[in-house]
C-alpha cells in the first residue's frame, strides 16, 4: 500500500530533550515536506526537500532541522524543544511538487513539551 | 492578510443539503489548487483539485475564479459522512502549498 509512515504517533516530552519524528515514504517520491498545525492558523511547511540532499526551509524553521540522506526518509529532528512546538506534525510526499497530484500525508503525530 | 483565507464556519446542514464554501488567495501568480479534506485529528486528503473551467467529482463541484482569486466548492445532496474540515490549499511561491485554516462542515439527520 502506498503511504507515508510517521513515528510515533503521539510524544509527550520535557522542554530541551533532544528528539527525532522519522517519516518514510514507499512511492519514490522525490518531494518531501513538513507541516505543523495550529488551531487556526492551518497547516504551515516547516521545511521541505526536493530530492537527496536537497533541503530547505519553509515558513516556520526555527527550531527544527531536518535531513535527507535517502529518498524514502526526512526525519524531523527538534534539538531542544520548547512547549511553543507543541503541535500536530504532518509529513507528507509527492511525485510531482503538488503541482497536480497534491500531497499525501502520514497520520500526524502529536507532541507536547512540557 | 492571510495568503489562503476560508470562512471558518461551522456550517451545519442537514442531510440531503447543498452547501458551498469559498476561499481566497492573495498570490494571482499562483498556478494550482486544490481542497482537500481532513477528518478530526486525521490527516489532510485530497478531496480535488481545481481547474480553470471548473470540474465536477460526483457530488463535488469546484470552481476557480482567478480575476477574483476565489475558489469554491459545492457539495450537493449532503452524507452524515461529508462532516469534516474542507481546507482550500494553493501552490504558492516556490511550488509551495499554501493551506487555509479550513471550514468545518456538520452534517446533521
Amino acid at each position: 500500500e502506498a503511504q507515508v509512515t510517521q513515528n510515533p504517533r503521539y510524544l509527550i516530552t520535557v522542554t530541551g530533550k533532544k528528539l527525532t519524528v522519522t517519516c518514510s515514504q514507499n512511492m519514490n517520491h522525490e518531494y518531501m515536506s513538513w507541516y505543523r498545525q495550529d488551531p487556526g492558523l492551518g497547516l504551515r511547511q516547516i521545511y521541505y526537500s526536493m530530492n537527496v540532499e536537497v533541503t530547505d526551509k519553509g515558513d516556520v524553521p526555527e527550531g527544527y532541522k531536518v535531513s535527507r540522506k535517502e529518498k524514502r526518509n526526512f526525519p524531523l529532528i527538534l534539538e531542544s524543544p520548547s512547549p511553543n512546538q507543541t503541535s500536530l506534525y504532518f509529513c507528507a510526499s509527492s511525485h510531482d511538487q503538488g503541482y497536480y497530484y497534491g500531497y499525501t500525508f502520514g497520520s500526524g503525530t502529536r507532541l507536547t513539551v512540557v | 492578510r492571510k495568503e489562503v483565507e476560508q470562512d471558518p464556519g461551522p456550517f451545519n446542514v442537514p442531510e440531503g443539503a447543498t452547501v458551498a464554501f469559498n476561499c481566497t488567495y492573495s498570490n494571482s501568480a499562483s498556478q494550482s489548487f486544490f481542497w482537500y479534506r481532513q477528518d478530526c485529528r486525521k490527516e489532510p486528503k485530497l478531496l480535488m483539485s481545481v481547474y480553470s473551467s471548473g470540474n465536477e467529482d460526483g457530488r463535488f463541484t469546484a470552481q476557480l475564479n482567478r480575476a477574483s482569486q476565489y475558489i469554491s466548492l459545492l457539495i450537493r445532496d449532503s452524507k452524515l459522512s461529508d462532516s469534516a474540515t474542507y481546507l482550500c490549499v494553493v501552490l504558492g511561491y516556490g511550488n509551495k502549498l499554501v493551506f487555509g485554516a479550513g471550514t468545518i462542515l456538520r452534517v446533521k439527520s
